[in-house]
């Protein structure tokens, strides 16, 4: 199976400010990684496809880069509406495997 | 606008089994593969199982073993998961997620099995 490390674990920002979150995949996945957004009580929300295209209807200040075993999600201007847990996700191969998740909080 | 609606969670007891129900609108169903995703409380993702539009191809994630069925009706636009031999780790809201890249997903369905 094809693990996904994502770094940090919890990252304390503030508004305004830009933010990167890296995903490791423990063997190539091509650009075969997702992104998402999860709200405390809500259900996942998709961001990010193949590693940089945005899903459609979410701003322009989510961006995605990064090929093969490394990716970054950055969020550049953070709202309050930003802080809230993040996932990333490889469909490269069976089982798909979520990163541990990282936890945006406001500073 | 595209929305996923599952039910059948509820509460169950370890051995016994649940049969999950996703119902789809706002796209063409049987265009579009179907996972089942699970967050245990407190806890991350875990991704449960995959179907291909015609059900030709199915995937499970290996911790199951077995005891977990998926299938979809696309004349009624609905995705299902059978759970059997329920465990108490299998405690968890199960969403349903659409497409290759799970673009979207619906509002989750609580499973607690307890004695």
């Amino acid at each position: 199976d094809i693990q996904m490390t994502q770094s940090p674990s919890s990252l304390s920002a503030s508004v305004g400010d830009r933010v990167t979150i890296t995903c490791r995949a423990s063997r190539g996945i091509d650009n075969y990684l997702a992104w998402f957004q999860q709200k405390p009580g809500k259900a996942p929300k998709s961001l990010i496809y193949a590693a940089s295209s945005l899903q459609s209807g979410v701003p322009s200040k989510f961006s995605g880069s990064g090929s093969g075993t490394d990716f970054t999600l950055t969020i550049s201007s953070l709202q309050p509406e930003d802080f809230a847990t993040y996932y990333c996700q490889q469909y490269n191969s069976f089982p798909y495997t979520f990163g541990q998740g990282t936890k945006l909080e406001i500073k | 606008e595209v929305q996923l609606v599952e039910s059948g969670g509820g509460l169950v007891k370890p051995g016994g089994s649940l049969r999950l129900s996703c119902v789809a609108s706002g796209f063409t169903f049987s265009s579009y593969s179907l996972n089942w995703v699970r967050q245990a409380p407190g806890k991350g993702l875990e991704w449960v199982s995959f179907i291909s539009t015609s059900s030709s191809n199915i995937y499970y994630a290996d911790s199951l073993k077995g005891r977990f069925t998926i299938s979809r009706d696309n004349a009624k636009n609905s995705l299902f998961l059978q759970m059997n031999s329920l465990k108490v780790d299998d405690t968890a809201v199960y969403y349903c997620a659409s497409g290759t890249y799970l673009g979207y997903w619906g509002q989750g369905t609580l499973v607690t099995v307890s004695s």
